[in-house]
């Protein structure tokens, strides 16, 4: 079974602190990996990942693929109060060429405190 | 924001009831995904509608049924409605092919089953 497990569950900082969130994932094929960020309601996408050692960054956010250990961080650094949301991971398991389908994890909530 | 709606953004219904729930994708996508988030949980995949068509589905049982019409817009169908359905339904859409296919989601339908 299609499996993404991503750590910590939960986590308090301070503002100005960096942050480090996990994903590992198993799934019979893999095509990409996104993160995306819920603060309310909708997910927001933040950064798709194809390929190993290759970074993404926007801002202070950053995220890097591991495709050999079968897992993905994402880092935030200087961290601020608007940065407080539950980060998801989730793994398209499709075939290149088709439609995506995802698998998510049960998101990393993350609250950042003055 | 994404160009994705979804209506209506809340709902109550009683154990029984049935309910249509509704999301229009971003302009140029042609692919619909709709999933069911529970408290604490990360979204989980109900079904996708490419062109109409239904395209994969997940775990979930043939109450929960779906629509693409022409324009691409999608309905998500629940009949016989349980306590459990109670969660955050949201669409996802995207362009459906391609070496990589990002998913853009929906605000969501918050639903409450009592």
């Amino acid at each position: 079974e299609d499996k993404v497990v991503q750590s910590p569950l939960s986590l308090v900082v301070h503002e100005g602190d960096t942050v480090t969130l996990n994903c590992s994932y198993e799934v019979t094929n893999f095509r990409s990996l996104l993160w995306y960020k819920q603060e309310k309601k909708a997910p927001t996408f933040l950064f798709m990942l194809t390929s190993s050692g290759i970074e993404k960054k926007s801002g202070r956010l950053s995220s890097i693929l591991d495709k050999k250990e079968l897992f993905s961080i994402l880092n935030i650094t200087a961290t601020q109060t608007g940065d407080s949301a539950i980060y998801l991971c989730a793994v398209d398991y499709t075939h290149t060429g088709t439609a995506s389908k995802l698998t998510f994890g049960t998101g990393t909530r993350l609250q950042v405190t003055l | 924001e994404t160009g994705v709606t979804q209506s209506p953004t809340h709902l109550i219904k009683t154990r029984g009831q049935q309910v249509t729930l509704r999301c229009s994708s971003q302009s140029g996508h042609n692919t619909v995904s709709w999933y069911q988030q529970a408290l604490g949980q990360g979204p989980q995949f109900i079904f996708q509608y490419y062109r109409e068509e239904e395209n994969g589905r997940g775990n979930f049982p043939p109450r929960f049924s779906g629509l693409q019409f022409p324009n691409y817009s999608s309905e998500l169908n629940v009949n016989a409605l349980e306590l459990d359905d109670s969660a955050l339904y949201l669409c996802a859409s995207s362009a459906g092919q391609g070496y990589t296919d990002t998913q853009y989601f929906g605000p969501g339908t918050r639903l409450t089953v009592l």
